[in-house]
Formats: structure tokens, sequence, C-alpha cells
């Protein structure tokens, strides 16, 4: 499958600021996704990145609070913005090229805000 | 609402253990399901993924098999190192899932093993 290089791998920030994260994938990948996974719990979908469009966020996140771009098949980026001490989670990025095929994952971004 | 549940939450076995890790789901109409490994800390690395036409699959001392009609999937693991120590995801494409096509988690198996 497809390797994904995602980055920052870790950050520390304070309130109130912003952080981007990027994902390159090394080949032309039809899906993207940005998950959180907040301390000891399991993966929650944020939102499907659309090359050159809008993207889908699930029930819970919105495009001011995690501003998504995806400007071609191989990159993507998520914004935290305004962060507050509960945004303090793992980001990750996953592809695939379709509904059956493997999904691949990022190595996700640890995100601390004090 | 599709959910994917597994049990246990934890489990701690001496090394050379075989052991089981359980997934069930809640709609029997998926595309597929997939096992995960991840470190303390780290991304998700890919372990097996089963096709809804397909039984089970197998990758050197894994063994993942999937039963869609009663919604379960066990995961398989022979002769457990300590180099196994992590938590396994196990993830649903549900066919109801639209376009998107993403994956449904369950909360994962935190897996110990001893030497």
């Amino acid at each position: 499958s497809a390797v994904i290089s995602q980055k920052p791998s870790r950050d520390i920030c304070q309130r109130g600021t912003s952080l981007t994260i990027q994902c390159q994938v090394d080949s032309q990948v039809t899906m993207m996704f940005w998950y959180r996974q907040q301390p000891g719990q399991s993966l929650t979908l944020i939102a499907t990145a659309n090359q050159g469009s809008e993207a889908t966020y699930e029930s819970g996140f919105v495009i001011d609070k995690f501003p998504i771009s995806r400007p071609n098949l191989t990159f993507s980026t998520l914004t935290v913005s305004n962060m507050s001490p509960e945004d303090s989670s793992i980001y990750l990025c996953s592809g695939r090229q379709g509904q059956n095929t493997e999904a691949f994952f990022g190595q996700g971004t640890r995100l601390t805000v004090v | 609402k599709q959910e994917v549940t597994q049990i246990p939450a934890a489990l701690s076995v001496p090394e050379g253990e075989n052991l089981v890790l359980n997934c069930s789901f809640t709609d029997s109409a998926i595309y597929n399901l997939q096992w995960f490994r991840q470190d303390p800390g780290k991304g998700l690395t890919s372990l097996l993924l089963i096709q809804s036409s397909q039984r089970e699959q197998t990758s050197g001392r894994l063994n993942a098999s999937l039963d869609k009609s009663s919604g379960r999937s066990t995961l398989y693991i022979a002769a457990s190192q300590p180099g196994d120590s992590a938590t396994y995801l196990c993830a649903v494409t549900f066919m109801s899932s639209g376009s998107a096509r993403q994956l449904t988690f369950g909360s994962g198996t935190q897996l110990t093993v001893l030497p």
C-alpha cells in the first residue's frame, strides 16, 4: 500500500493558537480522511477530505474549528483552530483507493495544548 | 447506528501462548473488516484486510476470521512474543457509510505479552 508522511509528529501549543498538520502520500489516492484519537479512546472520524472541494464533516465537527484542504490527490492538511486543552489528542490522516482496498495511516500527530 | 465492539479491553498472556482477540459489529452489510496494530503514541499499522466474501486471511503468525452473518471477527495470534504487545484495533467499512467509505473503529484490545 501507499505510504503517508505526516508532520509534525508531535507539538505542544498554547491555547488560542492554531496548528496545521500535513499529510503527503507517495502516490495518488482516491480517498483521504482525518481522525482524532482522544487519550485512552479509539479513533473518531473528523472528516473526509475531498479533492478540490470542501471537506465532508462528521457530526460534532465543524469547518471553522477543523479547516481541511486537499488541493490534489497526494496532499492534505488539517488545521486545529483556536485550540483549548480539550483538543489534546492524536490526529491521524488515512488514505484508501476504494471501499474494497486496504486503508493506510500516517504516523499520527500527538498534540498537547497547554 | 453502526457500532464495532472489541472484547476484552485488555489482555495479558505469557510469552508463547496462542491467543484470540474478538470483534463484533452491529450490521452485517459490510464491504470488509480490517485489523490494525497501534503502538503507544504511534499511528496504525495494517495487519489484515478481510473482504465480506472471505472467511479468513493469514499473515505469518496472524489469522483473522470473519463470520459476516453473525457480525463477528477474530484475530488469532500464534506463539505470542513480547514484541506483539500493542493495542489491536478492528475497523469495519459498512455499506451504509455512503460514498465516503470510511472506517468505523472498535475501542481496541490492549495486549501485553510477558517475557
